[in-house]
C-alpha cells in the first residue's frame, strides 16, 4: 500500500516566519508534487519534482521554494510566511511512466497551515 | 477559461438515486483522465481511471468523449457513504490538472 506522510496535520505560524513542510513517500516514486487547496479554487500546483535535486515551477510558485535531496522526501519552504498562504497543503507522489506521462497520484493527509 | 471545469454543485440527492457529474477540459492533448473522491478534511483518493471505451466499477460508470473534451461520472443507487466531493483530473504530461470538484450529498 502506498504511503505518503506529511510532517504535520495542523500548523500555526506568524507572519514573516520561515515554514518547512515535509513530505515522505515509501513507494520509490520518481515524481513528487506540492499543491495548495482553497475553497472554490481546487488544487493548485506549487512545485513538482521528477527526480532527486530536480524541481519545476507549477502554477503558483511565488513565495515558495522546494528541496528534494533524497528521492523519498520533498520539502516545501515558505521563506517568509504571509496571511495569504493560509491554506491546506497537499503533497502527492507518482511513478513516472516515461514518454512524458505520469501515473496516478497518491496524496498525503495534508497540512492545514494558518498564518496569523 | 479554466483547464478543467466542473459544476461545483452541491448536488443533494436521496438514497437510491442516480446522479451524473460532467467535467470539461480545455487541452486537447490531454492524455489520461481520472475521477478522485475527497471526503471532508481528507486527502483526495483515486476513485477510478477513465478510458476511451468507458469503464464501470460497480455502481460507478465513467465515460470519456475526446471529441467534445468532456468526462462524466455516473453513480447509480446512491448510498449515504457516497457523500463527498468528486474531483475530475486530467493528465497533461508530467503533471495533473484538477477540477475544483463537485460536491455530492446523499440524504436518507
Amino acid at each position: 500500500d502506498v504511503k505518503v506522510t506529511q510532517s504535520s496535520r495542523y500548523l500555526v505560524k506568524r507572519t514573516g516566519e520561515k515554514v518547512f513542510l515535509e513530505c515522505v513517500q515509501d513507494m520509490d516514486h520518481e515524481n513528487m508534487f506540492w499543491y495548495r487547496q482553497d475553497p472554490g479554487l481546487g488544487l493548485r500546483l506549487i512545485y513538482f519534482s521528477y527526480d532527486v535535486k530536480m524541481k519545476e515551477k507549477g502554477d503558483i510558485p511565488e513565495g515558495y521554494s522546494v528541496s528534494r535531496e533524497k528521492k523519498e522526501r520533498f520539502s516545501l519552504i515558505l521563506e517568509s510566511a504571509s496571511t495569504n498562504q493560509t491554506s491546506m497543503y497537499l503533497c502527492a507522489s507518482s511513478y513516472n511512466l516515461g514518454g512524458g506521462r505520469t501515473d496516478t497520484q497518491y496524496f498525503g493527509p495534508g497540512t492545514r497551515l494558518t498564518v496569523l | 477559461r479554466k483547464e478543467v471545469e466542473q459544476d461545483p454543485g452541491p448536488f443533494n440527492v436521496p438514497e437510491g438515486a442516480t446522479v451524473a457529474f460532467n467535467c470539461t477540459y480545455s487541452n486537447s492533448a490531454s492524455q489520461s483522465f481520472f475521477w478522485y473522491r475527497q471526503d471532508c478534511r481528507k486527502e483526495p483518493k483515486l476513485l477510478m481511471s477513465v478510458y476511451s471505451s468507458g469503464n464501470e466499477d460497480g455502481r460507478f460508470t465513467a465515460q470519456l468523449n475526446r471529441a467534445s473534451q468532456y468526462i462524466s461520472l455516473l453513480i447509480r443507487d446512491s448510498k449515504l457513504s457516497d457523500s463527498a466531493t468528486y474531483l475530475c483530473v486530467v493528465n497533461l504530461g508530467n503533471d495533473m490538472r484538477f477540477g475544483a470538484g463537485t460536491r455530492l450529498t446523499v440524504k436518507p
